[in-house]
Parts: C-alpha cells; structure tokens; sequence
C-alpha cells in the first residue's frame, strides 16, 4: 500500500511568486492536514480538509489556502511568496479505525523562497 | 490553547548512553500523547503513543509514560544507536478531534 506522497520534493521560488503543492493520501483516507516545519519553530498546523470541505486552518494569512479534490488529494497554495515561507511543508492523512485514530506523513515538500 | 514543550536539542550522546527527551504539555480536556520521529530526508513516523493516564507507549526500545499529575510524556531509551539519530517530535491530540499539536522537536545526535 502507497503512502502518503507529496510532490514535488523541492521547490524553488523567488518573493512574490506563487507556490503549488501536492498531497495524495493513503488510499481511503478522506482527511488531509498540512503543517508547515520553519527552521527552529517547530510544526505548526496550517489547514485541515475533509470530504472535500476545509474544516479547520491555523493561524496563517490568507494567502495561504489550498483545496481537495473529490478523489481526496489535496493542494497547498502560497500566495505573494515571503522569504520566511520558506520551510518543509508536511502532508498528513488521517485514518480513524475503532476508535484509535493514526495520522502518516509524507516527506515533504521544502520550498525556498529566494 | 493546547500545547507541546520540549527540550531545546540537539542532544548529542555517545552510543549505549541512556536517553531523556522531556515533553510537558497544557490541554484542555484529556488528551492522547504521541511521540513521532523524523529520520533524516524522511516524514513523520509515529513512534509510540499513550491514550489515558498512567498508559506506557514503548516501540524499539523507546518508552514514554503518560503522566498526568506532572503533565508530562518524557521520551526514554536505555541504549541509544547511530541509527536512533533523528528529529523528535511529541504530540497531543485532543479527545474527538483529530488535529495534533506538535512540539518544537528536538534533534538527537549519536555519536559512535
């Protein structure tokens, strides 16, 4: 069974250009997180999609903002790009069975922002 | 708000030596305790995890103990490896909501 896969792996853009990542999760899972991991700071959670609906975000600006699509993959997009977006951004998907609830990652997308 | 605090790494031991990575956390409600580990070039990976107080997660020798009085899971391995070298983070998952919050992860390094 597939993992959870992001694409693509790096990324490089220059301040106010606009960054497109994406998420596909494990195969049945419905919910899609997104954290971003800033040097130094840690994971923060970003935004929450479920069922095709964004259900919870973080404390971002808006012009981070994403999407899922109906087969449940997800984007993530940055908007006006700013040096300090740079960071490894984490895809999760989220699988509730019997009561235990296991999330699995990806391995990112490390966008630089130059 | 929920949150995760961890020892600022990195720690940096010699193979065999005994490990401690402290995590305390402030939640509303009772929470489910996580630890998760990053391997170099790699996503998360959860490694162990403790559903209600007094629960003990173990996983490759890892163990980590949910208390509740001190509010603490504390991350212990009796020998450290070359290969436990990674990032750890823990985590905190509030009763029916499936968000984690996360620590700020700390960075183990073990030398030979």
């Amino acid at each position: 069974e597939a993992g959870v896969t992001q694409s693509p792996t790096h990324l490089i853009k220059t301040r106010g250009q606009q960054a497109t990542l994406r998420c596909s999760p494990i195969s049945g899972h419905t919910s899609v997180y997104w954290y971003q991991q800033a040097l130094g700071l840690g994971l923060q959670f970003l935004l929450w999609y479920d069922e095709g609906e964004e259900r919870n975000r973080g404390n971002f600006p808006p012009r981070f903002s994403g999407r899922q699509f109906p087969n449940y993959s997800s984007e993530l997009n940055v908007n006006a790009l700013e040096l300090e977006d740079s960071a490894l951004y984490l895809c999760a998907s989220i699988l509730t069975l019997q009561g235990s609830t296991e999330a699995f990652f990806g391995q990112g997308t490390r966008l630089t922002v130059v | 708000g929920d949150s995760v605090t961890q020892m600022e790494g990195p720690v940096t031991l010699s193979e065999e030596a005994f490990l401690t990575i402290n995590c305390t956390y402030t939640a509303t409600g009772y929470p489910s305790l996580f630890w998760y580990v990053q391997y170099p070039g790699e996503g998360l990976q959860l490694l162990l995890k403790a559903t209600k107080a007094d629960d003990k997660g173990s996983n490759k020798g890892f163990e980590a103990t949910y208390r509740k009085e001190t509010t603490s899971f504390h991350l212990e391995k009796g020998s450290v490896q070359v290969s436990d070298s990674a990032v750890y983070f823990c985590a905190l998952r509030l009763t029916g909501r499936r968000a984690l919050t996360f620590g700020s992860g700390t960075r183990l390094q073990v030398q030979p």
